[in-house]
Parts: structure tokens; C-alpha cells; sequence
């Protein structure tokens, strides 16, 4: 069973556009809702992070905007780069010790 | 500050081999740590977590298993190898109590089974 559904599993951005990647979640526990960046060859790095208590959260170029009565949230990525290009994951968590839960993340291609 | 070491970056194995990916975190005392096996399509798969020395919680029930000798140590492992075991595996880490969810990477291990 899949806790986190992301889409879509890859995009094409023109430089200067924005780039908008969706997820929805199912586990109304859930409380923690972080994206990961990931270049290849590398792990995971947490980008932006947000708790249910708000509905959007900004940081720089990086945007999170939360619906909690649809169980979705999604990362806009404004003004994009060629160095944004990467795989996305957003991801959920109740806290416990199991950690996150991830979507299937998504391939960003940013042409110059 | 902390870091996280997980080695070898690469590794090509038989069919049918053995297997052992180590993982150590610095800087940190009592963290969680974690492994996760990334697939092509198929996201960050959780196959074993621990909260302490000796401690392992399985996700997946595979071929793979995992261990906790000490406390900033987590190993990966298999007795026999399968074809279905290729993939990019990563060690995580994370920091026991409220903040259990920030997890943090390893650069990982792309395992390639022939």
C-alpha cells in the first residue's frame, strides 16, 4: 500500500519557469511533510520541510504549499534553474521511529 | 558536527555471494539509523531501522538482513545474493526524539547483482 503518491514522475521546466510537483498522502497521522533533493550518484538531502499547523511555507526559490483537508501538499520551485535539475521525493512522517515514508519521486529537467 | 560514512561506493557481486555495506555516523550519540534500498521507478524503499545496540526493526521480509554491533554502526548483509537485490542502498540517520523525522543521508551504495 502506497502511504504517498507523488506526481508526476518526471517534468520538463524551461530556465525561469516554475516547476510544480504534487503529492498525496492517506495516513491523516502523519504531522511532518519534508522534499528531498537528490543528484545522481548521491543521497537524499532535506530542501524544505512543513508541519500541518500552516498552509504554505517559503524558502528562497522554494515554496510548500499544504492542503490538509485534501491530504495533499506539493513544492513550487519559482524562477528554475539548470541546477535544480534533480530527483524530488517528498515524503511524510508521524514521528515514530520508523522514520519517513516516501512518494516515488520525481525527475526534474531544467533546459537552459 | 555530524557526519554520516557509508562505504563501498560501488560494488558489483555474483549471484550467490555474500554481502556486508557498513555505515557509521560521527558526531552524534544514540542516533536512529536506517537503511533504504532506492529502485528505478519505485522510490525510497525503508528495509530496516534501529533505536539502539543490537536493536533492528525489519520493514520488508527479503533476503537482506541487518545488525547494530555498536552505536553509531549499522551493517547491511546477505548470505546469497539475488538478481532482485541490485539497487542503489542508503544509510540514514536521525536524532531519537522529537525531531526523528529529519533523516539524513549517506551518499550510498550502488549494488549491481550478476
Amino acid at each position: 500500500q502506497q502511504q504517498v503518491k507523488q506526481s508526476p514522475q518526471s517534468l520538463i521546466v524551461q530556465k525561469g519557469g516554475i516547476s510544480i510537483i504534487n503529492c498525496a498522502y492517506e495516513n491523516t497521522a502523519f504531522d511532518y511533510f519534508p522534499w528531498y533533493q537528490q543528484f545522481p550518484g548521491k543521497g537524499p538531502a532535506l530542501l524544505i520541510a512543513i508541519r500541518p499547523d500552516v498552509s504554505e511555507k517559503k524558502e528562497g526559490r522554494f515554496t510548500i504549499s499544504f492542503n490538509k483537508s485534501a491530504k495533499q501538499f506539493s513544492l513550487h520551485i519559482m524562477d528554475s534553474q539548470p541546477g535544480d535539475s534533480a530527483t524530488y521525493f517528498c515524503a511524510a512522517s508521524n514521528g515514530g521511529n520508523d522514520g519517513l515514508t516516501f512518494g516515488k519521486g520525481t525527475h526534474l529537467i531544467i533546459q537552459p | 558536527s555530524q557526519t554520516i560514512h557509508q562505504w563501498p561506493a560501488t560494488l558489483v557481486q555474483p549471484v550467490g555471494s555474500p554481502l556486508s555495506l557498513e555505515c557509521t555516523v560521527e558526531g552524534t550519540s544514540n542516533p536512529n539509523l536506517y537503511w533504504y534500498r532506492q529502485a528505478a521507478g519505485r522510490g525510497l524503499q525503508l528495509l530496516f531501522y534501529s533505536v539502539g545496540i543490537g536493536q533492528i526493526s525489519s520493514e520488508v521480509p527479503q533476503n537482506l538482513s541487518a545488525s547494530r554491533p555498536q552505536d553509531r554502526q549499522f551493517i547491511l548483509s546477505s548470505k546469497k545474493l539475488l538478481l532482485s537485490d541490485s539497487g542503489f542502498y542508503l544509510c540514514a540517520w536521525s536524532v531519537l526524539g522529537v525531531t526523528n523525522e529529519k533523516l539524513f543521508f549517506g551518499s550510498g551504495t550502488q549494488l549491481s547483482v550478476l
